[in-house]
């Protein structure tokens, strides 16, 4: 099956700081990535759809200018927490579409990356 | 956005089928009707897809009615590696999955 893959799987930094998380497609491409966010015992929250070339779309209640995404390859989405506190520790999970897939709607999920911040 | 409906958990034993029933009353005729497994820090995974009747798959077996408002997930003789959370989903035309609580499942031996 279609595979994505994140990284780093985890990460641990100081309040302030910003962390970069990547997210890549690896046998397919993805004109679609999406980003979503988990706390502990909680379902998975859909933070944003990013689009290959253009500007992400973010859902109610995400803060673009704190959580900037960038989807410059078909293969590749980044998601950038700036500023990071406390509050925003958290497991991000990306998925992808198989653009050779549109009619199924299939997403492949990426492997998540804890963040920890301090 | 169709929202679903799960049961927040299940019990099961080794080698018993489970059967998760997930609700979706506002399904809009595009979307399709998608499972995924998940377990702890980890991403979800993918069991099986529908969009009506019944799917079957090496892992598991989807059925649909006619009118798509519910969906069934059976896993045939679970094992303890099967304790995970469950979650069904519908697909939107923009390709959005929207996450519901899921269905925790333990199988117990």
């Amino acid at each position: 099956g279609a595979v994505v893959s994140q990284h780093p799987s985890w990460v641990i930094c100081k309040s302030g700081t910003s962390v970069k998380i990547e997210c890549r497609s690896l046998d397919f491409q993805a004109t679609t990535m999406f980003w979503y966010r988990q706390f502990p015992k909680q379902s998975l929250m859909l933070m944003a759809t990013s689009n290959e070339g253009s500007k992400a779309t973010y859902e109610q209640g995400v803060e673009k200018d704190k959580f900037l995404i960038n989807h410059a390859s078909l293969t590749l989405s980044t998601l950038t927490v700036t500023s990071a506190h406390p509050e925003d520790s958290s497991f991000y999970i990306c998925s992808a579409r198989d653009t050779a897939e549109l009619l199924q709607e299939t997403q492949y999920f990426g492997p998540g990356t804890r963040l920890l911040v301090l | 956005l169709a929202k679903t409906t799960q049961p927040i958990s299940m019990d099961s034993y080794e080698g018993q089928e489970v059967n998760i029933t997930c609700s979706h009353n506002n399904i809009a005729t595009n979307d399709y009707i998608t499972w995924y497994q998940q377990f702890p820090s980890q991403g979800p995974r993918f069991i099986i897809q529908g969009y009506k009747t019944k799917v079957t798959n090496e892992v598991a077996s989807l059925f649909i009615p006619a009118d798509r408002k519910s969906s069934t997930l059976s896993l045939p003789r679970v094992s303890l590696s099967d304790t995970a959370v469950y979650y069904c989903l519908v697909g939107d035309k923009g390709g959005k999955l929207i996450f519901g609580q899921g269905t925790e499942l333990s199988v117990k031996p």
